[in-house]
């Protein structure tokens, strides 16, 4: 039972432009959504996080934005920039355990 | 290094054999949680333990998968008589506060292969 759904396996975006990443959540229980970035052969590593009582949450180049009608969150990443090539795993919280998504490969262009 | 510390990083195994796992929280945390990732997918809740305590193993599977937070020294995630299917990155996590996982903090993983 996948909770946290990445539909986008992968995205590709020329550096300079945005970068935008969806995820879509089936428990409303959720109460605490959560971006990781990871790279080949490390640990999963925090970027940014929303309060489910929130809408929105920025963070330097990094903005979130969540719709709890819609159960439906993105990250939205301006300028994108090539070490922003990674995976991006979202999570959501539920108590103290977090649910991923199989994540979204991001590719930055020069 | 004042992160999560995992090893080993990489291990093989055959059939049958035994795998364990070890992770140190960073200093100052006595919460654990253990994710183990398959290929294409997403990391899954495995266990959270305290020290000297499992709070939740619901993600653990039945059989051959155990988990401890001794007092002293680090937590260790033990596989008995390992099948292929065992094969993943294993990834602890660590937390300083109760119930609190909005920003775990992961180690480098440990990947088993068996062969």
């Amino acid at each position: 039972d996948q909770q946290v759904k990445q539909n986008s396996p992968s995205l590709s975006v020329q550096e300079g432009r945005i970068s935008i990443l969806n995820c879509d959540y089936t428990n409303s229980m959720f109460d605490y959504f959560l971006w990781y970035k990871k790279y080949p052969a490390e640990g999963p590593t925090f970027l940014i996080s929303i309060s489910s009582i929130k809408d929105k949450n920025e963070d330097g180049r990094f903005t979130v934005f969540l719709n709890k009608s819609a159960k439906h969150l993105s990250l939205h990443i301006v300028p994108s920039q090539p070490g922003d090539s990674a995976v991006y795993f979202c999570a959501a919280r539920d108590g103290y355990k977090l649910s991923f998504g199989a994540g979204t490969t991001v590719t930055v262009r020069a | 290094n004042a992160g999560v510390m995992q090893n080993p990083r990489h291990l093989v195994r055959r059939r049958g054999q035994e795998a364990r796992l070890r992770c140190s929280p960073m200093k100052g945390h006595s919460h654990v949680y253990w994710y183990r990732q398959l290929p294409e997918e997403g990391l899954k809740f495995m266990v959270y333990l305290q020290k000297e305590n499992i709070i939740d193993e619901s993600g653990m599977p039945k059989e051959r998968f155990s988990a401890e937070f001794p007092k002293e020294g680090p937590s260790i995630l033990r596989i008995q008589q390992v099948v292929r299917g065992d094969s993943a990155a294993y990834f602890c996590a660590s937390s300083p506060r109760t119930g609190e996982a909005g920003e775990l903090f992961f180690g480098e993983g440990s990947r088993l292969t068996v062969l």
